[in-house]
């Protein structure tokens, strides 16, 4: 079955650049397209990334993904660090019938 | 201005049966996926199924099959998320969320209805 999987957590000090990755298994992450979306605590998920590396209107440009089918991995990266960006976020592709979500991961920025 | 707009928090003993709604506005509801979403407190995001309320052709996750159904009724623009038999183990808050029609991202989202089962 597919999976994705994402670090746990990680950190980075406001103004710098974080990646957080997203491995599948079971298939390619090329066969599909990638979102990633942001989750503040208690608040429902926005979409910050769709299409593997598109953004929706109002996230800047701080936010991009890419994919790099060698490893199998969609990341996401955020440049610029804010303390607002602190959250959860979570990758999502689809396995050609079910959607499916990585585990996601906690950004501390601190 | 789209809006999904979630029933409020339940509270059920093992064994009920519940429905919990998501009423949809802002668009024309027959023409966007609407799914669901479970995130048990403190895990992560976990897709369930979806439905396209304009033929209520409705897909599900494996892990779901058999557990939940998905519904909607177009005539009042909402989708529906039903258990016949709670367990313990289905308290989490769950999300609708709309899918862009010409893109895979879900766009809107609803603000979540916490479903807590406990005897």
């Amino acid at each position: 079955n597919f999976v994705l999987t994402q670090p746990h957590s990680v950190s980075e000090s406001p103004g710098k650049t974080v990646t957080i990755t997203c491995t599948a298994s079971g298939g390619s992450i090329g066969s599909n397209y990638v979102q990633w979306y942001q989750q503040r605590p208690g608040s429902a998920p926005t979409c910050v990334i769709y299409e593997d590396n598109e953004r929706p209107s109002g996230v800047p440009d701080r936010f991009s993904g890419s994919i790099d089918s060698s490893s199998n991995t969609a990341s996401l990266t955020i440049s610029g660090l804010k303390t607002a960006d602190e959250a959860d976020y979570y990758c999502q592709s689809s396995d050609g019938t079910n959607r499916v979500f990585g585990g996601g991961t906690k950004l501390a920025v601190l | 201005e789209v809006q999904l707009v979630q029933s409020g928090a339940e509270v059920k003993k093992p064994g009920e049966s519940l429905k919990i709604s998501c009423k949809a506005s802002g668009y024309i509801f027959t023409r966007n996926w609407i799914g669901w979403v479970r995130q048990i407190p403190g895990k992560g995001l976990e897709w369930m199924g979806n439905i396209y309320p304009g033929d209520s052709d409705t897909r599900y996750s494996p892990s779901f099959q058999g557990q939940v159904t998905i519904s909607a009724d177009k005539s009042i623009t909402t989708a529906y998320l039903q258990w016949s038999s709670l367990k313990a183990s289905d308290t989490a808050i769950y999300y609708c969320a709309r899918r862009d029609r010409d893109t895979p991202m879900d766009d809107y989202w609803g603000q979540g209805t916490l479903v807590t089962v406990s005897s």
